[in-house]
């Protein structure tokens, strides 16, 4: 079983659009992120959820809206889709949400934007 | 800034040699330092995590070790397997506005040969 799903794996679109990147944990966990990996390999965090709010929002662009419908989904919508937008999105869960805690993330297997 | 620095970038091994992977950060203070395993094309997949007051932890093969005084990790593989091919990241976390904020290196790419 999939512990950490993301939908679409590949996702090819026009500058200017909008388009959904959904993920759903079956692990029962209270948390979830969103982070963004560059053509360079490079990871950053984007956003963090616990129990449906938001903890974590790193200097994202307001075209990226997260959305929380409970606790074991957290989809990525993302307006007016820009060049620079393309890059790999990866979805993560963990159980516990307390500053510095120090347990384990599960990441999904990404979500390839490419945006032309 | 926080800066998390890894070395080599790349690094080619015959199967069944060790390796020792390094990290360097510039994040204090911090609560935990990550390694992750990337295999291409899937997501990161957690190897070791430990806080700013343990010096070592393991899992398996894989062997972290933390020296926060000089702000150094490392990450030692023994006995490489061709499945270790991968990209290693290390991770640091730092409080940031009531949180604690990831600083990811870049990753050091590893390629075991037969």
């Amino acid at each position: 079983d999939t512990a950490v799903s993301q939908t679409p794996k590949y996702l090819v679109t026009q500058m200017g659009n909008d388009k959904s990147i959904k993920c759903e944990q079956n692990l029962g966990h209270d948390t979830m992120y969103w982070y963004k990996q560059d053509s360079k390999k490079f990871l950053k965090i984007m956003f963090s959820y616990n129990n449906k709010e938001l903890i974590i929002n790193e200097t994202v662009p307001n075209r990226f809206s997260p959305k929380s419908p409970d606790k074991a989904h957290l989809n990525l919508h993302i307006n007016s889709l820009e060049l620079g937008d393309s890059a790999v999105y990866f979805c993560a869960s963990s159980q516990d949400a307390l500053p510095g805690s120090r347990v384990a993330q599960y990441f999904g297997p990404g979500t390839r934007l490419l945006v032309l | 800034k926080n800066q998390v620095e890894q070395s080599p970038q790349s690094l080619i091994i015959l199967e069944g040699k060790n390796c020792t992977l390094q990290c360097n950060y510039t994040v204090s203070p911090f609560s935990n330092l990550r390694w992750y395993k990337q295999d291409t094309g899937r997501g990161p997949v957690s190897l070791t995590i430990m806080t700013f007051s343990e010096n070592t932890k393991s899992n398996g093969r894989y062997t972290a070790t933390l020296d926060a005084d000089t702000k150094q990790s490392s990450l030692h593989i023994t006995a490489s397997q061709l499945s270790d091919s991968a990209s290693y990241i290390c991770v640091v976390e730092g409080p940031s506005g009531g949180s604690y904020i990831p600083t990811f290196g870049r990753g050091t790419s590893l390629i075991v040969h037969p």
